[in-house]
């Protein structure tokens, strides 16, 4: 079967760092995602992980290690407007289709 | 540069009704379209996706459809709405990379 697993919520200080985990056990995995996603809006891309290690990009960084289905996302200098869900997803083995097998979010609330 | 746009914003159905959604994108050709559901909780659930005008595959049964008439444009309809319908519907496309690129999304509330 297919399942992404994340925490449902997590709260953090302003200017502090935090990570968020996704374990995650799929049929077949070509790269996992991130997304953010504010409240009623549509999820906007944040990092792609296809190799084992890290990817830094400004503030946010990835982790990949594909031997634990193991996955964070790593938020630092946080700001207010971080508060926001974190989606991770995977994307299947589809070839052209590139289907991504998504979690359910993790609520992050930035607190002053 | 692409973008994708989404409309209606916002719709309130009773149970029963039609439904067309639409999608289109601009500024590519060829694209991967995807049309996902996210209920209130609930994280985004692959509803179709299509390589290509008229190729259409459905990832979940229920009674909903969509069509790909043209290249940039896919529609999400349905015949007669439940109320397990409501929720937040996303179009997505991507072409060259993996990653996937969302539209502004359309909130059905089904009444």
């Amino acid at each position: 079967g297919q399942n992404i697993d994340q925490p449902t919520e997590m709260t953090a200080t302003e200017g502090a760092i935090v990570q968020i985990n996704c374990t995650y056990q799929t049929s077949g995995f070509n790269g996992l995602f991130w997304y953010q996603q504010h409240a009623g809006e549509a999820p906007t891309f944040l990092s792609y992980n296809v190799l084992d290690g890290l990817e830094e990009k400004g503030r946010f960084s990835s982790f990949l290690s594909r031997s634990k289905g193991y996955s964070y996302l790593l938020l630092k200098e946080l700001q207010m407007k971080d508060s926001a869900s974190y989606l991770c997803a995977v994307r299947d083995y589809g070839g052209a289709t590139n289907k991504l097998i998504f979690g359910t979010g993790t609520l992050l609330a930035v607190q002053p | 540069s692409q973008t994708i746009h989404q409309w209606p914003a916002t719709l309130v159905q009773p149970v029963g009704s039609p439904l067309s959604l639409e999608c289109t994108v601009e500024g590519t050709s060829n694209p991967n379209l995807y049309w996902y559901r996210q209920a209130a909780g609930r994280g985004l659930q692959l509803l179709f996706y299509s390589v290509g005008i008229g190729q259409i595959s459905s990832e979940v049964p229920q009674n909903l459809s969509a069509s790909r008439p043209q290249d940039r444009q896919f529609i999400l309809s349905s015949k007669k709405l439940l109320l397990s319908d409501s929720g937040f519907y996303l179009c997505a496309w991507r072409q060259a990379g993996y990653e996937q690129y969302f539209g502004p999304g359309t909130r059905l509330t089904v009444t």
